[in-house]
């Protein structure tokens, strides 16, 4: 089956700096990538679709500047937290999918990865 | 706006009993509805899709109805088993966006 890895899965940093997450579709070509984030017995909200070559799109409320995506290959996106803070900590699960466009597109997920702002 | 509501308390049952979650939604006219399971600190994985002109989809221990007047779907595992313990997460893609609910946390006994 399709499988997405994310890297690092776990990560303490300090208040002020950035931090970039990995998300990698490692069997298929990931079209559209998703960035969501979790807070506990929370549910996921998404926060950015991303297809790969374009810009991303931001959901309402989500600060571009401070949460830079890139997906500059069919197999890779990155999420930077820019000058993070104890409020972005949270856990934050990527998605990939093959097609882009239509009413539903499978979703594969990442297994997360925990950043903790101290 | 949108919403989805899951039993927001834990499901306790007996191993080998039949496990009922429920997922109701509001505003809302989604296409397709998903059934995810997600394990504490993983990612959500697939577990079932069911269309909206669907009222029933059936995989190996797992059941989904989908009753778009009510605006509910439930999901049953039978024959419940320990490893079955889990959230599980109820999803709706309509307007090529799909929302997740809270999920709803499962735990098995044996």
């Amino acid at each position: 089956g399709a499988v997405v890895s994310q890297h690092p899965s776990r990560v303490i940093c300090k208040s002020g700096t950035s931090v970039k997450i990995e998300c990698r579709s490692l069997d298929f070509q990931a079209t559209t990538m998703f960035w969501y984030r979790q807070f506990p017995k929370q549910s996921l909200m998404l926060m950015a679709t991303s297809n790969e070559g374009s810009k991303a799109t931001y959901e309402q409320g989500v600060e571009k500047d401070k949460f830079l995506i890139n997906h500059a290959s069919l197999t890779l996106s990155t999420l930077t937290v820019t000058s993070a803070h104890p409020e972005d900590s949270s856990f934050y699960i990527c998605s990939a999918s093959e097609t882009s466009g239509g009413v539903y597109n499978e979703q594969f997920f990442g297994p997360g990865t925990r950043l903790t702002v101290l | 706006s949108q919403k989805i509501e899951q039993n927001s308390e834990a499901l306790n049952i007996q191993e080998g009993k039949t496990a009922t979650l429920t997922c109701n939604y509001t505003n809302y006219s989604p296409a397709y509805l998903q059934w995810y399971r997600q394990d504490p600190g993983r990612g959500p994985v697939f577990l079932l899709l069911i269309r909206e002109n669907e009222k029933e989809k059936r995989k190996e221990r797992l059941k989904v109805t989908f009753d778009t007047t009510l605006k509910q779907s439930l999901f049953h595992i039978t024959a419940s088993q320990p490893a079955d313990s889990a959230t599980y997460l109820c999803a709706l893609t309509g307007g090529f966006k799909t929302i997740f609910g809270a999920g709803t946390r499962l735990f098995v006994k044996a």
